[in-house]
């Protein structure tokens, strides 16, 4: 069964970059059918799509993050990254990475609870 | 960038039949995918492409979309139902990009 793992500090300073890797067992991330996102969940706030990657480092951004935002990947080692920079409190957020497959997504990680304090 | 719209809130008795709504420009040319979320869980795929059931989700869970409007359906409605959904789309107006609505908590009554 495909799962996701988010990592990384939970606790980032302000305008410090906020950096978070997903790790992917149960599945290669170099299927050629799949993208690889990232969401974040503001505490009691709905969902906002960060943006997508494919194996070959192809990616689509949210428009409104997309001068502070990269995403990466590593084959090698079934993962993909994050980078927020510059954050502010208003990044303060519970981050999501997931499987899409074609415009879903279809698999989710737990999440990771990021605090900009 | 395009907008869906759902209302904040939905309620309904058990056994009866919810619907939630995602309103959006001519929403019916795009394929509606539908989460549910409860409190403190990821969020869950519950239909994609309008209306197509991942394995193992229940009957009861179906969707459509035309027009302006995509539903979820959830009939015979469960105390375990009660959760916030999310409808999100797939924009390709400009660069490709997911939309999520803003959510919707259904209350079981």
């Amino acid at each position: 069964q495909l799962q996701l793992q988010e990592s990384g500090p939970g606790l980032v300073k302000p305008s410090e970059t906020l950096s978070l890797t997903c790790t992917v067992s149960g599945g290669p991330i170099s299927s050629r059918s799949y993208y690889w996102g990232w969401i974040r969940q503001p505490p009691e706030k709905g969902l906002e799509w960060i943006g997508s990657i494919f194996y070959n480092g192809n990616t689509f951004y949210n428009s409104s993050l997309k001068s502070r935002v990269t995403i990466l990947v590593d084959p090698s080692k079934n993962q993909f990254s994050l980078e927020v920079r510059s954050v502010t409190a208003a990044d303060t957020a519970v981050y999501y990475c997931a499987r899409q497959y074609l415009t879903a997504f279809d698999f989710w990680g737990q999440g990771s609870l990021v605090t900009v304090s | 960038s395009y907008v869906v719209t759902q209302p904040p809130s939905v309620s309904v008795a058990p056994g009866q039949t919810a619907k939630i709504t995602c309103g959006g420009n001519s929403i019916g040319t795009k394929s509606v995918n539908w989460y549910q979320q409860k409190p403190g869980q990821a969020p869950v795929l519950v239909v994609s492409v309008d209306s197509d059931r991942p394995s193992g989700m229940p009957e009861r869970f179906s969707g459509s979309n035309s027009g302006n409007t995509a539903t979820l359906s959830i009939s015979r409605v469960e105390a375990g139902d009660e959760a916030d959904y999310y409808c999100q789309v797939w924009d390709t107006t400009n660069d490709p990009a997911g939309v999520f609505g803003g959510g919707t908590k259904l209350t079981v009554l």
